[in-house]
């Protein structure tokens, strides 16, 4: 079946700690995209991806950087600069129409 | 003001209610409206997608968009408990490729035995 994998679906980051989000995908999606959630504030685009070897900042880029270099990988890492990592996080595939998202890593700061 | 509102609820309802979930939005480009639904620590799944103004029917779903109004509903026949979850807006003026969609904060439905 085709789809969107994020893994771990629960991830712990102690304080000044690096930690990297994975996403896969087998759709053959050209453009991907990582989404924070936090309650009560929707979702917020960290970062996209229209083509491989190429990502652009969306709202919230602050503390976080991506690569692309495969068409089916796209990873997040939340670096010791964002402040407040504690979130649910959202990978989404698209090519045309709406999005295809991932179920998502919890990650928590200890 | 956000570019696309919509009341986070909660809305309780008993089952076999009809639910109607809606959001409003403010740019006049957005020509592609979608409706997510995401139950709990899941990802979002594509529930509704639908092009310019108009109505789309789909089994218990119907979306509806009025353009002229700047406003967008979601209508659930025969509500069932399984329909608890939070139902996401979202809209863009794009289709295809990259599209950076906006969103709605979400809104959380219980539906009640």
């Amino acid at each position: 079946d085709g789809g969107i994998t994020q893994s771990p679906k629960y991830l712990f980051r102690k304080e000044g700690q690096n930690v990297t989000l994975s996403c896969e995908q087998n759709l053959n999606h050209d453009a991907m995209y990582w989404y924070r959630q936090d309650p009560g504030q929707g979702l917020r685009l960290i970062y996209y991806s229209q083509i491989v070897n190429d990502f652009q900042k969306g709202d919230i880029a602050e503390g976080y950087s991506v690569s692309r270099e495969k068409k089916e990988s796209f990873p997040l890492t939340v670096t010791s600069a964002q402040k407040n990592p504690t979130a649910f996080y959202l990978c989404a595939s698209s090519m045309s129409g709406g999005y295809t998202f991932g179920s998502g890593t919890r990650l928590t700061v200890v | 003001q956000k570019e696309v509102e919509q009341d986070p609820g909660p809305l309780s309802v008993p089952e076999g209610a009809i639910v109607s979930l809606n959001c409003t939005y403010s740019n006049s480009a957005f020509q592609y409206f979608m409706w997510y639904r995401q139950y709990s620590r899941k990802g979002p799944e594509l529930l509704m997608y639908t092009y310019s103004s108009g109505n789309k029917e789909d089994g218990r779903f119907t979306a509806q968009v009025d353009k002229s109004s700047k406003y967008i509903s979601l209508f659930i026949r025969d509500s069932q408990p399984s329909d608890s979850a939070t139902y996401l807006c979202a809209m863009s003026p794009f289709s295809g490729g990259y599209n950076k969609l906006i969103f709605g904060a979400g809104t959380r439905l219980a539906v009640h035995p």
